[in-house]
């Protein structure tokens, strides 16, 4: 069945570093894929999408490329801040369902950004 | 705006009760869901449905009950509680429909402790 594999976490990073979140999948159709947030106390909600290959999502300053070839969708941002202190989870969906929001999450890695 | 809300917000359980989670959207979503989450295990689908009176089984649906006999409403119900219910439980609403590529709307979640 469809899969998705995050990097191992947690990740601490100095406020303004550079964040890169590896994730990769498996899956027999062409699904879409998303990158989630779920800030501490609170339910997850969408950062970010891409429905077909080489398309780019962003939103608030973070970035990710649907890569067919390479099968991953690696979520980055050019300078963290404290406020990015959150659980991201990678996850996609395949449209042949026919329940286009049954998701297949990953484990979820936990950021923390220092001052 | 009300958005997904879940009643209890935490709730404590003895081995062998009942209870019921409440899941209640009022953006007119064709699709809900449950999930659990688990530390290091991320985000599993327990059950889910596509409109009112259709529903189907997710990844991890042994001890779980769940009906649709409305739009808006979506309970979640363990019949007979046992520790490893013990987690964090999401209930998420979305669009269906082709084109429409399943932005997940959660709510805060509901924490169960089972002893």
């Amino acid at each position: 069945g469809d899969s998705v594999t995050q990097m191992e976490g947690p990740v601490t990073l100095s406020e303004e570093a550079f964040l890169t979140i590896n994730c990769t999948y498996t899956a027999t159709g062409y699904p879409s894929l998303f990158w989630y947030v779920q800030y501490p106390g609170e339910g997850l909600q969408l950062l970010l999408k891409a429905t077909k290959a080489d398309d780019k999502g962003s939103n608030k300053g973070f970035e990710a490329t649907y890569r067919k070839e390479t099968t991953s969708f690696h979520l980055e941002k050019g300078s963290v801040q404290v406020s990015d202190s959150a659980v991201y989870f990678c996850a996609l969906s395949d449209p042949r369902t026919g329940a286009n929001s049954k998701l297949t999450f990953g484990k979820g890695i936990t950021l923390s950004v220092r001052p | 705006n009300a958005g997904v809300t879940q009643t209890p917000k935490f709730q404590v359980l003895k081995t062998g009760q009942s209870m019921t989670l409440q899941c209640a959207q009022d953006m007119n979503h064709e699709y809900m869901s449950w999930y659990r989450q688990d530390p290091g295990m991320g985000l599993r689908l327990i059950h889910y449905s596509v409109g009112a009176g259709i529903t189907d089984q997710g990844e991890v649906p042994n001890g779980y009950n769940v009906s649709r006999s409305t739009t808006e409403d979506f309970p979640l119900r363990l019949l007979s509680a046992a520790p490893s219910q013990t987690s964090v439980y999401f209930c998420a609403s979305s669009y269906t429909g082709t084109g429409v590529s399943g932005e997940l709307f959660f709510g805060e979640g509901s924490r169960l402790t089972v002893l």
